[in-house]
């Protein structure tokens, strides 16, 4: 099976602006989580979906925003860019979120986005 | 609130020898215990993981050692090789709810030839 991809891979963008991040969970799977990975902070958790519905959010201002579609691919969207922003974003993905028992969750390789 | 702390930061290891790493935690209705392994340019790959209701899981030169009633638990490297040097994360979560993880901080690992 190929693994969870994510598009694009880099991405430069202005303070301001709007951006929409891409990924495509393995076949099969219907959950889907998004992270941000910073040096300072670590990966937090930004939200999670599951069969086109959020089922858990993290503590982002709703200048974030995801959605997913019926076929399992997620995007996610940032608007009015800051500089603190700039981040790698991680998409994962699992069978069943965890739903009834605990799943392995595939780490796609994420997107860099930098801020200016 | 920081509910996952990982420690060390970073750590150097000559080869053949024992790296540990340590989390601990906060939220007793976290259940579920996985370690990741990420290496540059790459996202985090499961590595091992954990559930309370037992105290140490191997996976060949990999355990967990897990203390439910100090809220800890830590990784050992046995025999570390330069191929294991990369950022390891601990992270928890609900069994019920592994799609949302609370990861550690991270640490760097380097083994020296």
């Amino acid at each position: 099976k190929a693994g969870v991809t994510q598009t694009p891979r880099y991405l430069i963008k202005t303070r301001g602006q709007q951006v929409t991040l891409s990924c495509s969970p393995i076949s099969g799977h219907r959950s889907v989580s998004w992270y941000q990975q910073t040096p300072g902070q670590g990966l937090q958790f930004l939200f999670e979906y599951f069969s086109e519905t959020q089922r858990n959010k993290g503590n982002f201002p709703g200048r974030f925003s995801g959605r997913q579609f019926s076929n399992s691919r997620s995007e996610m969207n940032v608007s009015t860019l800051e500089l603190g922003d700039s981040a790698l974003y991680l998409c994962a993905s699992s069978p069943r979120g965890g739903h009834g028992s605990p799943d392995t969750q595939y780490f796609g390789p994420g997107t860099r986005l930098t801020v200016l | 609130q920081q509910q996952v702390k990982q420690s060390p930061q970073s750590l150097i290891v000559q080869k053949g020898g024992i790296s540990i790493i340590n989390c601990a935690y906060e939220n007793t209705a976290f259940d579920y215990f996985p370690w990741y392994q990420q290496f540059p340019g790459k996202g985090p790959a499961l590595l091992i993981a954990i559930r309370p209701d037992v105290s140490e899981k191997k996976e060949g030169r990999f355990t967990i050692s897990f203390n439910k009633s100090a809220k800890q638990f830590s990784l050992h490297i046995m025999d570390s090789q330069p191929g294991d040097s990369a950022t390891y994360f601990c992270a928890a979560s609900r069994r019920t709810n592994a799609g949302k993880s609370t990861f550690g901080d991270g640490t760097t690992l380097t083994v020296k030839p």
